[in-house]
């Protein structure tokens, strides 16, 4: 069974420029969460999606990030106009709410620097 | 505010010897403590996970001790080997002793484990 894979690995940037981020959760699971680990810290929840709904958002700073999941699938986290201060990885993880075990299944994460 | 906090920051032990390592936690409506470990260049797996309604869990060499009275719990691992070096995370969530788990996690900032051979 395929984990969660996400894309790009590493992305590069100068202050003001825009990147997305792609997930593909584990086929099966409706639960979609977007965390950010800054270096030496633990993740930190950004928003997350049950099917194509999001369910919390209230982490998400909405001037310049924004995330969708249009068919209950794959997500994409875009962020626009990037500071320094968003370079961190940026981690997808997918669950099965049916299971209620409460196990994240995260993919190896997209690392940003913002330069 | 830092609702879960992990000790200590980094560990270092000898192969063999039984690592201990501590967490606590703010939110007393927290029931589900999962422990993650992460790995230089992955995302972080899951380890092990205790519910308030325990106050011990074992899965092999990894064992949970919880303390809901004093919002306390560490994560022991016995007879460390050199490829338990890792990121240890200690989570926690509400919802997990009802069934309604949303897997939405608070993690503390990590402890880095070193275990020489």
């Amino acid at each position: 069974e395929a984990g969660v894979t996400q894309s790009p690995r590493y992305a590069v940037l100068q202050e003001g420029q825009a990147v997305s981020f792609w997930c593909d959760p584990i086929s099966g699971h409706d639960t979609l969460y977007w965390y950010q680990q800054p270096r030496d810290q633990g993740p930190q929840l950004l928003v997350y999606f049950r099917d194509e709904a999001v369910i919390d958002n209230s982490q998400l700073p909405s001037d310049r990030f924004s995330a969708v999941r249009p068919k209950g699938t794959n997500s994409t986290l875009k962020i626009q106009s990037a500071k320094q201060g968003d370079t961190a990885t940026y981690l997808c993880a997918s669950s099965f709410q049916g299971a209620n075990t409460g196990q994240l299944y995260f993919g190896e994460g997209s690392k940003l620097t913002v330069l | 505010q830092q609702q879960v906090r992990q000790s200590p920051q980094s560990l270092t032990v000898w192969e063999g010897e039984t690592a201990i390592l501590n967490c606590s936690y703010e939110n007393s409506a927290f029931d589900y403590f999962p422990w993650y470990q992460q790995f230089p260049g992955e995302g972080p797996a899951l380890l092990i996970s205790i519910l308030s309604v325990s106050n011990k869990k074992e899965d092999g060499r990894f064992t949970i001790f919880f303390n809901k009275r004093e919002k306390k719990l560490s994560l022991h691992i016995a007879d460390s080997q050199p490829g338990d070096s890792a990121t240890y995370f200690c989570a926690a969530s509400q919802g997990g002793n009802t069934g309604a788990n949303t897997g939405k996690l608070t993690f503390g900032h990590g402890t880095i484990l070193r275990v020489h051979p």
